[in-house]
């Protein structure tokens, strides 16, 4: 089935810097890519929209210019946190809208990262 | 933002039996997912539903669309240890820009 590859699985880093995260369709094109926050045994919290080629739609809070989203393939999307602070720790997870055999739309999560700002 | 009505919040059961969740939503849903979450890692995909009354079953677990279209359950025969985690669903509306709204969880223990 459909893979999505996310890494780092885990980033430990000062306050101030930037932290990337990249997720990658592996054996499908993914036009759209979704990032998700989850806080502890809370469901998952829609970010951000990342469609291939244009920039990406954040959802209401989320600071653009904080959480930083390139989606320059069809197979790769990138989020970056700018200027980490510990507030920004949490557990980040992105997933692509693919189809599986039957041309049924499915959305599928890579393995999350778990960012701690120190 | 808007979230499906999931329920039980939680479960504890005995190895061997059977466990059942359900979600309501107040709008209509084109697709229903429902997902397995085991801690430290993303969602994994367990039953996707596209057509209200489908009936799907992936091993142990069967998962219906309800024929009004704003519901579904998730039906888990003879749990075993390894169930354990948070199952969510998630429904896909062709009206909302087409994200997915999730949710809260069930978290599911199981005593061996």
């Amino acid at each position: 089935g459909a893979v999505v590859s996310q890494h780092p699985s885990w980033v430990i880093c000062k306050s101030g810097t930037s932290v990337k995260i990249e997720c990658r369709s592996l054996d499908f094109q993914a036009t759209t890519m979704f990032w998700y926050r989850q806080f502890p045994k809370q469901s998952l919290m829609l970010m951000a929209t990342s469609n291939e080629g244009s920039k990406a739609t954040y959802e209401q809070g989320v600071e653009k210019d904080k959480f930083l989203i390139n989606h320059a393939s069809l197979t790769l999307s990138t989020l970056t946190v700018t200027s980490a602070h510990p507030e920004d720790s949490s557990f980040y997870i992105c997933s692509a809208r693919g189809r599986d055999r039957g041309l049924n739309e499915k959305l599928f999560f890579g393995s999350g990262t778990q960012l701690s700002v120190l | 933002g808007q979230q499906l009505n999931q329920s039980p919040q939680s479960m504890f059961i005995q190895e061997g039996e059977d466990v059942s969740m359900n979600c309501t939503s107040s709008s209509i849903f084109n697709t229903w997912l429902w997902y397995k979450q085991d801690p430290g890692e993303g969602p994994v995909l367990l039953i996707a539903l596209y057509k209200a009354g489908e009936l799907t079953s992936n091993g142990r677990l069967t998962a219906q669309f309800g024929i009004t279209r704003k519901d579904s359950f998730l039906n888990i025969s003879a749990s075993i240890p390894s169930d354990v985690g948070i199952y969510f669903c998630a429904g896909l509306n062709a009206g909302n820009n087409r994200k997915l709204i999730w949710g809260l969880g069930t978290s599911l223990a199981v005593n061996p």
